[in-house]
């Protein structure tokens, strides 16, 4: 079945400890992308890479690294996790950035 | 000014009702997306369009380029189409998405 997945998809954790969110495609797509989704704000795009070994900055990258070794696997990397990074994440692929995204189940985050 | 606006921000149908949520944007665009978000939180890519209409089911989507302007329809509708309702935006110069803030809507039986 082709899916995008999250790891985990509920996670509490501290100020400053360092978290890795986990998201993997097995679509063969190359274009895969992070986003976060706070009430009021709606989603916005915190990184996104066009290929292995290329990635960019969204909207919102502060705070956040991404790294794109393998075309299947985008992790989204929390170095010092503050409160204000508690949101929605979700991660999305695609085949080319000309084509519609399909979005992973989300991962929920509570950093205290 | 938000980039992406959607309205209306709510809505209420009676089953059965053809309903139109609509997105306006104010930059260049190679593409326009709508998206669907069920409460419980997953989001599912209806339509990707860069002019004119596409239809899947019940759903219609439309574009006009020069009036920067696209509409969701949704004929006959069901309980079941219940959900947020987001546009998002390419722009034509970068690979970013920008996004509007949804349109909930909810179809009463």
């Amino acid at each position: 079945e082709a899916q995008v997945t999250q790891n985990p998809r509920y996670l509490i954790t501290v100020t400053g400890k360092k978290l890795t969110v986990t998201c993997s495609q097995n679509m063969n797509h190359e274009y895969m992308s992070w986003y976060r989704q706070d009430p009021g704000l709606g989603l916005r795009q915190i990184y996104y890479s066009m290929n292995v070994e290329v990635t960019d900055k969204g909207d919102v990258p502060e705070g956040y690294k991404v790294s794109r070794k393998e075309k299947r696997n985008f992790p989204l990397i929390l170095e010092s996790p503050s409160p204000n990074q508690t949101s929605l994440y979700f991660c999305a692929s695609s085949r080319t950035r000309a084509y519609e995204q399909y979005f992973g189940p989300g991962t929920r985050l509570t950093v205290t | 000014k938000n980039e992406v606006e959607q309205s209306p921000q709510n809505l209420t149908a009676q089953e059965g009702e053809f309903i139109t949520i609509n997105c306006s944007y104010s930059v260049g665009i190679s593409a326009l997306h709508w998206l669907q978000q069920h409460p419980g939180g997953g989001i599912v890519s209806l339509f990707m369009l860069s002019s004119g209409k596409k239809k899947h089911g019940r759903l219609i989507a439309t574009i006009n380029i020069q009036e920067k302007h696209s509409s969701l329809h949704i004929t006959a509708s069901h309980p079941r189409d219940s959900a947020v309702y987001i546009c998002a935006v390419k722009g034509g110069a970068t690979n970013k998405l920008i996004f509007g803030t949804g349109t909930l809507l909810a179809v009463q039986p």
